[in-house]
């Protein structure tokens, strides 16, 4: 499928368990990000890669991990979950158009988590 | 402390009528806004963006406002239709910034038929 795609959709799982969200872009940009939201937050970065094997962090990082070995690839990690961790989990990505203000980000369909 | 808010947590509007959705932001940084639109259980969708050398944009429907020495923003849809009752949101970067976003918290539109 053509886009940006989240796998899983839905994901239940306990406290202190390690869980890797999945994101998958098919269009090669170079920027991708993951944000989650949060009734009355809004969407907020968690991290970002400005392209393979260059990432950093974004307003939450804590709990978090990221990776990017492959442009098209960015998977979350949580490695030691907690119920604060619940939430919609967002992946988004974007492309540099040369010399214009085209920064649209591109969203995925999301995961729903929930740490039990 | 939130750099883009949306103090209003919804509103709801006639069918045919304007919509107009606001927002405020405090980063003096913030050089590009980009309005979203979010259906439940579906990813935001991008809807219209505006940048700091622009007061106003238009697409169809959807027209952004941008008064920079407010720093405030307002997208207008008119007419607005059922099919628009969304969650919106607002965002904010900075062209020096990676192309990250900073998000709004969202308003939910209700259009009433």
């Amino acid at each position: 499928d053509a886009g940006i795609t989240q796998s899983p959709r839905y994901k239940i799982t306990e406290t202190g368990r390690q869980v890797t969200l999945m994101c998958h872009q098919t269009w090669s940009h170079s920027y991708m990000f993951w944000y989650r939201q949060d009734l009355g937050h809004g969407l907020r970065l968690i991290y970002y890669s400005a392209a393979a094997d260059i990432t950093d962090k974004g307003e939450v990082p804590d709990g978090y991990v990221v990776s990017r070995s492959k442009t098209e690839n960015f998977p979350l990690t949580l490695e030691s979950a907690t119920r604060s961790q619940t939430s919609v989990y967002f992946c988004a990505s974007s492309e540099r158009s040369g010399g214009d203000y085209s920064y649209e980000q591109y969203f995925g369909p999301g995961t729903r988590l929930t740490v039990t | 402390d939130q750099q883009v808010k949306q103090n209003s947590p919804s509103l709801s509007v006639q069918e045919g009528r304007i919509s107009i959705l606001n927002c405020d932001y405090t980063n003096s940084m913030f050089d590009y806004f980009l309005w979203y639109k979010k259906y439940p259980a579906e990813g935001p969708t991008f809807l219209i963006s505006i940048s700091s050398i622009k007061d106003k944009n238009e697409d169809g429907r959807f027209t952004v406002f941008l008064n920079k020495s407010a720093k405030h923003l307002s997208l207008h849809i008119v007419p607005s239709q059922p099919g628009d009752s969304a969650v919106y949101f607002c965002a904010a970067g900075d062209s020096g910034s990676a192309r990250q976003l900073t998000f709004g918290s969202g308003t939910q539109l209700t259009v009433l038929p």
